[in-house]
């Protein structure tokens, strides 16, 4: 069973503070990682996108990869209360020309001011 | 450029209606995926169109649903007599696809989703 967990939250940090998001996944043989971001009523929108092990930076986001131990996360340096959303990770299970992504159930993160 | 379209945003329809839900991809995007998602759930996979392969139906949910694909572009997924449970965000999503992906030696993006904005279905 090709699965990704995360963990639900909700996840509070105060303004300004790192918020760390955690996913972890069943299958040694994934290639593509996925942290998207979805606010409330809308749909979800690609935050970064990872494939080699170790860190990738964009701007106050951060993705980290281990394939060894399985896990890809996602910290967010600097919070702002418009961080707040839900954060779903997703990750590409190769099976032939099969794109599809897997998805976790995603954290709720909460920013306080 | 134009990203992914979906229409109507809203449908409200009664028990036992029909209702089709339309799905514009990017503009060159071979990949299209269409996921329905509860209040406050996660996203639940229906169906995948990779190019002229033949569709993953693997998620749909009961034979009352059925999507296709016409001219490797635009999407229409279909609910037939529909329940309350069905009430729920439709979403779609495409991507670049498969056969890029080949030419370039491997996933670099080409394997990212985009989301169009959803419609939100209610059954009464």
């Amino acid at each position: 069973q090709k699965e990704v967990e995360q963990n639900s939250g909700p996840l509070s940090v105060p303004e300004g503070a790192i918020a760390s998001l955690n996913c972890t996944y069943s299958d040694r043989v994934s290639q593509s990682f996925f942290w998207y971001r979805q606010y409330s009523g809308k749909s979800p929108e690609l935050i970064m996108s990872i494939y080699s092990n170790g860190d990738k930076e964009d701007g106050r986001f951060t993705a980290q990869l281990n394939k060894a131990s399985q896990y890809v996360s996602l910290l967010i340096r600097d919070s702002q209360p418009s961080d707040s959303a839900t954060y779903l990770c997703a990750v590409n299970f190769r099976a032939g020309n099969n794109r599809k992504l897997i998805w976790g159930l995603g954290t709720s993160l909460a920013v306080n001011p | 450029g134009a990203g992914v379209s979906q229409s109507p945003s809203n449908k409200v329809t009664e028990k036992g209606k029909d209702v089709e839900l339309r799905c514009d991809p990017i503009s060159g995007h071979t990949a299209l995926y269409w996921y329905r998602q509860s209040l406050g759930q996660g996203l639940e996979f229906l169906i995948y169109f990779q190019g002229n392969s033949a569709p993953d139906k693997s998620g749909l949910p009961s034979d009352r649903f059925s999507a296709e694909r016409t001219g490797g572009s635009v999407s229409t997924l279909t609910i037939q007599r529909t329940q309350q449970e069905d009430s729920a965000v439709y979403l779609c999503a495409s991507s670049l696809g498969g056969e890029l992906e080949r030419l370039a030696g491997g996933p670099r993006g080409t394997d990212t989703q985009y989301f169009g904005p959803g419609t939100r279905l209610t059954v009464l």
